[in-house]
């Protein structure tokens, strides 16, 4: 099984709101990652996490807060966003990092 | 650094046609690489992938790429290309050795499909 799941599916939320992305593997994969992809445009990473910490973040604004609760699951928590942070959010895991990556459907998020 | 160039970033194919879409890329060893699609709105999924050995990867859906390693490429191929198969495709490289790096990403070859 390949599968990596995420939830929710679409997300509509305002400026002041308080929301949260989660993405899940049962594949055994210690990397995890967050991208965001904007349309016609190729994916962005955000943030990987190799054994449940924190490896990499690229600078991403504290706007957007990443979780790794256990080696299965990710999630990425989303305060005080703006209307050009409206994307296609992309989770993904890998047995290692450099190995090949597994992709969510993605969650599509607007901002209003 | 390692780094991925598709230099095509639009391609045009007639249905049944044949296709093939380039991807070089720069790295100083034996690199991971990978080709991926995306339908509109959708994840990347993984088609194929080289890690050694034979340089003819088979893949899924009718594809094949074919790492060559003086020319630094590895091109995907298909030889009858369906209506199905209009995506964005993506390379990547990646090294398992080069402690936490991961993916590096192209920039993406959109192909579309006419009748």
């Amino acid at each position: 099984d390949t599968e990596v799941t995420q939830t929710p599916k679409h997300l509509v939320m305002g400026m002041t709101n308080k929301k949260s992305l989660k993405c899940e593997q049962h594949m055994g994969h210690r990397a995890m990652y967050w991208y965001k992809q904007k349309a016609k445009k190729p994916p962005e990473l955000m943030f990987v996490y190799s054994y449940e910490k924190l490896s990499i973040n690229e600078s991403v604004p504290s706007r957007f807060s990443p979780e790794c609760p256990n080696s299965s699951l990710l999630n990425l928590h989303l305060h005080a966003l703006q209307p050009e942070d409206s994307a296609l959010y992309l989770c993904a895991s890998s047995f290692r990092t450099g190995r090949e990556q597994y992709f969510g459907p993605g969650t599509r998020l607007t901002v209003t | 650094a390692q780094s991925v160039t598709q230099p095509d970033i639009h391609i045009t194919v007639s249905e049944g046609a044949s296709l093939e879409l380039r991807c070089n890329y720069s790295y100083g060893a034996t690199p991971y690489l990978f080709w991926y699609v995306q339908s509109p709105g959708q994840g990347l999924q993984l088609l194929l992938k080289y890690f050694s050995g034979d340089t003819l990867v088979q893949g899924i859906k009718g594809f094949e790429a074919e790492f060559k390693r003086s020319q630094s490429s590895f091109n995907l191929r298909k030889p009858s290309v369906h209506w199905s198969d209009a995506a964005e495709y993506f390379c990547a490289v990646g090294d398992e050795n080069s402690g936490n790096t991961p993916l590096v990403f192209g920039k993406g070859t959109r192909l579309s499909v006419i009748a």
